[in-house]
């Protein structure tokens, strides 16, 4: 079955730090892939996402590029702020119906200022 | 616009007592799901509803029933509480026109304690 592996956690990073989140998946066809965001307390946010091969995802500094070829979808932002800190959540779907979730076990990340 | 919106926040049960969930949407999705959170293990999906009237088991259904006679709602009852229930529940909900890489959105979480 369709599965996401993502980096354990926790991420312990400086302000203005480069951040990477590994994260691989393994599907049948052609998936979705998605970032989420959960901030203390809060529900799931969608970060980002990217519905084919070779697109990139953005979205407020972050970046994430969907790679058939090692299939990965990594979670980077150049320059981390102390209001990033949150758990990630990298994601799959199907393409068609209703495009069930898969969730990686998340990484919490963690930067001081 | 109040989006997903989940009560209770937070519930203490006792082993074999039963409750519901509620989980309410404002956007007129279709599509609406639960989820548990369990540390370590990331979101799992419970159960889930493609329309009114329609529902269909996710990867982890047992001791969980729901049922969608609204558009609207979607309640997760707990029918015996056990302490394997112990978990963050998350509704989500999505627009069935949206195509590919459809957006879910989540509720707060509903912190359910069994002892």
């Amino acid at each position: 079955g369709n599965s996401v592996t993502q980096m354990e956690g926790p991420v312990t990073l400086s302000e203005e730090a480069f951040l990477t989140i590994n994260c691989t998946y393994t599907a049948t066809g052609y998936p979705s892939l998605f970032w989420y965001v959960q901030y203390p307390g809060e529900g799931l946010q969608l970060l980002l996402k990217a519905t084919k091969a070779d697109d990139k995802g953005s979205n407020k500094g972050f970046e994430a590029t969907y790679r058939k070829e090692t299939t990965s979808f990594h979670l980077e932002k150049g320059s981390v702020q102390v209001s990033d800190s949150a758990v990630y959540f990298c994601a799959l779907s199907g393409s068609t119906g209703f495009q069930k979730l898969v969730f990686g076990t998340g990484t919490r990340l963690l930067v001081s200022p | 616009n109040a989006g997903v919106t989940q009560t209770p926040k937070f519930q203490v049960l006792k082993t074999g007592q039963s409750m519901t969930l509620q989980c309410a949407q404002d956007m007129n999705h279709e599509y609406m799901s639960w989820y548990r959170q369990d540390p370590g293990m990331g979101l799992r999906l419970i159960h889930y509803s493609v329309g009114a009237g329609i529902t269909d088991q996710g990867e982890v259904p047992n001791g969980y029933n729901v049922s969608r006679s609204t558009t609207e709602d979607f309640p997760l009852r707990l029918l015996s509480a056990a302490p394997s229930q112990t978990s963050v529940y998350f509704c989500a909900s999505s627009s069935r026109t949206s195509g590919s890489g459809r957006e879910q959105y989540f509720g707060p979480g509903t912190r359910l304690t069994v002892t």
